[in-house]
C-alpha cells in the first residue's frame, strides 16, 4: 500500500535560514508527488507538484523540491525562510490514472523564530 | 474566479445527529473529493464523486455518504455521529478527465465538525 512519511514533525529556524523539509513514500512505481501548507484553522494550498520531468520542481513563495527515486524521497526547500512560512506542510503522493486520491503524511509544523 | 466553497465554517453537534455538508468546485471543475482531517493528523481520503457517481472511497464507513449534483457541487452526509468524528473535513475539487491536471486538486477552507 502506498504510505507517505515526514518524519519530522516539529521543526524551528531562524528567520533567514535555510529550510529544509523531508519527505519519503513507498510505492512500486512512480507516483504523483505534492508539498501543500496549511496555516492555522485554514484548508490546504499547493506549493508545488511533481508528474514527471525535471526532478528539480518550482513552486510558489519561493519554494523548490527536488524528487531523488533511488531514495522515494520529495524533500522541500526554501533558501531563506521569511516569518509568514509558520505553518503546517504536508506532503502527499497520487497513484495515476482514473482516481486521484491524495494520500498525504502525518506533517511538519514549521516555526520561525525571529 | 471563485474558488472551492465551502459551508458551513463551524458546526457543533450531538452523538448520534446526522449531518450534510456542502462543496462547490472551482469554476471549470467536475470532480469533488472530500477528505477528513482529526487534529494533528494530515487529510484522510473519504471519497471522491465525478459525473454524479462516487468513482472512489477510501476506508470510511457507510454513515459516510455522498452526493453530487448536476452543477458539480456536492455533499457529504454523515449519519449517527460519533465523538471520533470531530474534525476539519476538506472538499478538493479538479478535473476528473485529465490523467495529468486532474492530479491537481484545489482545497477549499473545510468545516470544522465538533461532535460532543
Amino acid at each position: 500500500a502506498q504510505s507517505v512519511t515526514q518524519p519530522d514533525i516539529h521543526i524551528t529556524v531562524s528567520e533567514g535560514a535555510s529550510l529544509e523539509l523531508r519527505c519519503n513514500y513507498s510505492y512500486g512505481a512512480t507516483p504523483y508527488l505534492f508539498w501543500y501548507v496549511q496555516s492555522p484553522g485554514q484548508g490546504l494550498q499547493l506549493l508545488l507538484k511533481y508528474f514527471s520531468g525535471d526532478t528539480l520542481v518550482q513552486g510558489i513563495k519561493g519554494f523548490e523540491a527536488e524528487f531523488k527515486r533511488s531514495q522515494s524521497s520529495f524533500n522541500l526547500r526554501k533558501p531563506s525562510v521569511h516569518w509568514s512560512d509558520a505553518a503546517e506542510y504536508f506532503c502527499a503522493v497520487a497513484r495515476g490514472g482514473a482516481t486521484n486520491k491524495l494520500i498525504f503524511g502525518t506533517g511538519t509544523l514549521l516555526a520561525v523564530q525571529p | 474566479d471563485a474558488g472551492v466553497t465551502q459551508s458551513p465554517t463551524h458546526l457543533i453537534k450531538t452523538r448520534g445527529q446526522q449531518v450534510t455538508l456542502r462543496c462547490s468546485p472551482k469554476s471549470g471543475h467536475d470532480t469533488v473529493s472530500w477528505y477528513q482531517q482529526a487534529l494533528g493528523q494530515g487529510p484522510q481520503f473519504i471519497f471522491q464523486y465525478y459525473e454524479e457517481e462516487e468513482r472512489q472511497r477510501g476506508n470510511f464507513p457507510d454513515r459516510f455518504s455522498g452526493h453530487q449534483f448536476p452543477n458539480y457541487s456536492s455533499e457529504l452526509n454523515v449519519n449517527a455521529l460519533l465523538l471520533g468524528d470531530s474534525a476539519l473535513y476538506l472538499c478538493a475539487s479538479s478535473l476528473g478527465g485529465d490523467e495529468v491536471s486532474g492530479h491537481e486538486q484545489f482545497f477549499g477552507p473545510g468545516t470544522r465538525l465538533t461532535v460532543l
